[in-house]
């Protein structure tokens, strides 16, 4: 499997502009996560998925991010408008979602969003 | 709420040096687990250890090794013999079952001098 993968790598827009970012979970996992990664905040849970169905957006900023997962292979986080605060780094990640030993969390290469 | 707290933004530590980064975390949960990631500035994310609650015994991974104290909710990475590889953001991450949603602290910065 080549892992989670996202895109795009990097994303440059002007305030006020519509950004979509795009990630492919392993396949397999049951769960997929979105986080937001700051200088001052570190590593932010945003929203999480469970068998497609979204199970805590509680740390979603406000209205203008929205998430949707319409199959298991294929999750977007979508910012409308985007404003110069957004900009940080935003991580999909993928797990089994089961007790196991060995259970850990698989990221991908996030996507450093730039909001000009 | 579960929370994560990474108290040392930054840290540096001599080549070939033992140096311990420290992580303590708030929960009213019994069975949990504990992570360190490391992120190199290539931006991956790569576990480093993992801890099962449920175990006394502290992990170990070659040079990389925990201190785990249940009773106070800390867990700190200890790194032996320190190499410049080891330059990177440092994530502590707490992961609660059954809903496996991961928690992270702020992250230390560790740089590895020469």
């Amino acid at each position: 499997d080549a892992g989670v993968i996202q895109s795009p790598r990097h994303e440059v827009t002007e305030m006020g502009q519509e950004v979509t970012l795009r990630c492919k979970p392993i396949s397999g996992h049951d769960y997929l996560f979105w986080y937001r990664q700051t200088m001052m905040r570190g590593l932010e849970l945003l929203i999480y998925f469970n068998n497609n169905v979204p199970i805590d957006d509680s740390g979603m900023p406000e209205d203008r991010f929205s998430a949707k997962m319409p199959n298991a292979s294929f999750s977007t986080l979508k910012i409308q408008p985007s404003e110069p605060r957004d900009s940080a780094v935003y991580f999909c990640a993928s797990s089994l979602g089961r007790p196991e030993p060995n259970e850990k969390l698989f990221f991908g290469s996030g996507t450093q969003l730039s909001v000009l | 709420a579960q929370t994560v707290t990474q108290s040392q933004p930054e840290m540096s530590v001599q080549e070939a040096e033992t140096v311990t980064l420290s992580c303590t975390y708030d929960t009213s949960e019994n069975n949990y687990y504990l992570f360190w990631y490391k992120q190199p500035p290539s931006r991956q994310m790569i576990l480093v250890i993992r801890q099962e609650a449920y175990k006394q015994q502290n992990a170990t991974e070659n040079r990389f090794s925990v201190n785990f104290q249940k009773a106070a909710k800390s867990f700190s990475l200890k790194i032996s013999d320190s190499q410049l590889g080891d330059t990177a953001m440092y994530f502590c991450a707490f992961m609660m079952p059954p809903g496996n949603q991961f928690y992270f602290g702020t992250g230390t910065s560790l740089t590895v001098i020469p």
